[in-house]
Parts: structure tokens; sequence; C-alpha cells
């Protein structure tokens, strides 16, 4: 069985570019996040993502980050302009919640962001 | 205070010792405590989980949690240089839906 699929795994943008980083979880997950990891702050979560539905996005940055996930097996995150302060690694995870509310996330392999 | 702290290391020991890695927290209401084990280049694994207090043992490895003290550890006995990682440790409350909380991880080398 496939795991998690991150499209790209490394991007190299200049700023005020668009970048767009994809992610395909594990077939029947029906919970995803995107998290975005540097070595400054570990790992944070962007945005969590139930049946589709965007649950807590608290952690997005600022309006220039936004994300969706049209159907069950693809979403999106987008930075649009980008900015050297974005330059980090970005990890899609997706999971099955069937233990009170929590199961185990299972990573994708990453998305390494550089903008120049 | 951030809600977990964790030590980020390197932790650098020879073949064989027993490794010792621990994370604090304040958030009283956490349940679910995780490890996540994470090689470089590579995302986060779940290695093993916790549910309130007490010991779990797994192989070489050996989860604690002292919800009084508000204190985890994972420790690993027989280090190998295939141990050599970043240990990540993660907690939520498990209600709703509930997020996990991360440490900043440890970076852990072993020698051999």
């Amino acid at each position: 069985d496939a795991g998690v699929i991150q499209s790209p795994r490394h991007e190299v943008t200049e700023m005020g570019q668009e970048v767009t980083l994809r992610c395909k979880p594990i077939s029947g997950h029906n919970s995803l996040f995107w998290y975005r990891q540097t070595m400054m702050r570990g790992l944070e979560l962007l945005i969590y993502f139930n049946n589709n539905v965007p649950i807590d996005d608290s952690g997005m940055p600022e309006d220039r980050f936004s994300a969706k996930m049209p159907n069950a097996s693809f979403s999106t995150l987008k930075i649009q302009p980008s900015e050297p302060r974005d330059s980090a690694v970005y990890f899609c995870a997706s999971s099955h919640p069937q233990r009170g509310g929590w199961d185990t996330q299972y990573f994708g392999p990453g998305t390494r962001l550089t903008v120049l | 205070q951030k809600e977990v702290e964790q030590d980020p290391g390197p932790l650098s020991v020879p073949e064989g010792a027993i490794v010792s890695l621990n994370c604090t927290y304040s958030n009283s209401a956490f349940q679910y405590f995780m490890w996540y084990r994470q090689y470089s280049r590579k995302g986060p694994e779940l290695l093993m989980y916790t549910y309130s207090s007490g010991n779990k043992e797994d192989g070489r490895f050996t989860a604690q949690v002292d919800k009084s003290s508000k204190y985890i550890s994972l420790f690993i006995r027989d280090s190998q240089p295939s141990d050599s990682a970043t240990y990540l440790c993660a907690m939520t409350t498990g209600s709703g839906y509930s997020t996990l909380t991360f440490g900043k991880g440890t970076m852990l080398l072993v020698s051999p």
C-alpha cells in the first residue's frame, strides 16, 4: 500500500512567486494535516482537514497561505506570494481516527521549499 | 512557556549505551503521549504511544509517562547506529478534533 505522496520533493523559487504543494493521503484515511518544519520552530501544524472540511486552520501563518482539499484523495497548500522566511520542509500527514479522536498520523516524505 | 519542551541535543552515545530522551509539558489535559522517530530527510514515523500514565515496552524501547510531573521519557536499551535519528515527542488530549502538539525533537547520534 502506498504511503502519503507529496510533490514536488524539492522546490526552489524566487521571492514573490506562487508555490503550490501537493499531497495524496493514504486511501481510506479521512483526516489530513499540513505541517511546516524548521530548525527554529520545529514541527508546526498549519491546517487540519477532516472529511475534506477544514477543521483547524489556526496555524496558517497569514493570508499568503491557503489550503484546499477538493476530494478525499488530494490536497494542496499554496503560498502566494512566497517570501524567504517561508523556506522550510512542508509535510503532509493522514490518519483515520478510531481511538477517541486520535490515531497514528502517517507522514509523507516532505517538500523542501527554498525561497530565494 | 511552550506547551512541550524538548532538549534539541545532539545527544552522542557509543553503541550499546542506554539512551534516555525526555519531554516536559504544561497542559494537564494531555492524555495520549507519543514518540515519533525521524531519519534525516524523511518524514516522522510513530515509534510508540502511551495512554495516560505508566510504562510501555516494545523490544529495546520503553516509554514512560509521569502525569503528576508532566514528564515523559523514552529509553532505548542496547542502542544501535541505526537508532541515529531525531526523536520527537508528541501529545494530545484525544478528544473531539484534537491535534498533536510536538516537541522540537532531540537528535541522537549512536557511534559504532
